[in-house]
């Protein structure tokens, strides 16, 4: 089955600093990755995807992702935090007819 | 485009009560819906597999008969918690993908898109 690892429970950094959010993935065959993120008692947004192509991915709200397969990662980026990016993200893969989710990671954007 | 629409976002409702939840893809046709239970910091857990004009197919260890599925339309799926306990509270959310079916080309590659969720409080 497919999966994802999201090593970090939480990540703080200041506004204006650059920001990642690390996720690793175990597939069989071709990985299909996207990125989520959901802020307080609301669904979940899609920011970006990974299916074929360059390995780096630009998506919403200036976020990007890079693709690197040799360490089966997917990190989620962005060159300058704000502090309304501070929400909790989610690595997902395309698993079969649904999609399997890692535990999130807490952003925290301090001013 | 692919707005999902959850409905109630937030609902209180005392022990022994059966609460319905709606999830309408607005813009789309959805021939499959997934539901989503959320515990307080923790991740996303399929609950079930909503299939238009046939049985919800649920995880393993999810009551099929307290988390009732109905997938009546191409926008339309419901749970209903049945004979709802304090345990049951929880956030619930519905999420749906555009495509003509879970193994289409189209639908495969496409994100799902997300309800807002309904905050489940039962007394």
């Amino acid at each position: 089955a497919q999966s994802v690892a999201q090593p970090e429970d939480q990540v703080n950094v200041a506004e204006g600093n650059p920001l990642t959010v690390k996720c690793t993935y175990s597939v069989s065959g071709n990985p299909y990755l996207f990125w989520y993120v959901q802020y307080p008692n609301r669904g979940l947004q899609f920011l970006l995807k990974y299916i074929t192509g360059d390995n780096l991915v630009k998506g919403s709200y200036g976020f990007e992702a890079e693709f690197n397969k040799s360490q089966t990662s997917f990190h989620l980026k962005k060159p300058s935090a704000l502090v309304s990016d501070s929400a909790l993200y989610f690595c997902a893969v395309r698993d079969s007819s649904d999609m399997r989710f890692g535990a999130g990671t807490r952003l925290t954007v301090k001013p | 485009g692919a707005v999902v629409s959850q409905h109630p976002s937030r609902v209180i409702c005392k022990s022994g009560t059966s609460v319905k939840i709606e999830c309408r893809s607005l813009d789309f046709q959805a021939t499959t819906m997934f539901w989503y239970r959320q515990f307080p910091k923790q991740s996303l857990m399929l609950m079930a597999t909503s299939n238009e004009g046939s049985k919800a197919t649920y995880e393993q260890g999810v009551e099929k008969d307290k988390f009732l599925i109905n997938h009546a339309s191409l926008t339309l799926s419901t749970l209903t918690v049945t004979s709802a306990h304090p345990e049951d509270s929880s956030f619930y959310i519905c999420s749906a993908r555009p495509g003509q079916g879970p193994d289409s080309a189209s639908s495969y590659n496409s994100p799902l898109h997300f309800g807002n969720g309904t905050r489940l409080t039962v007394t």
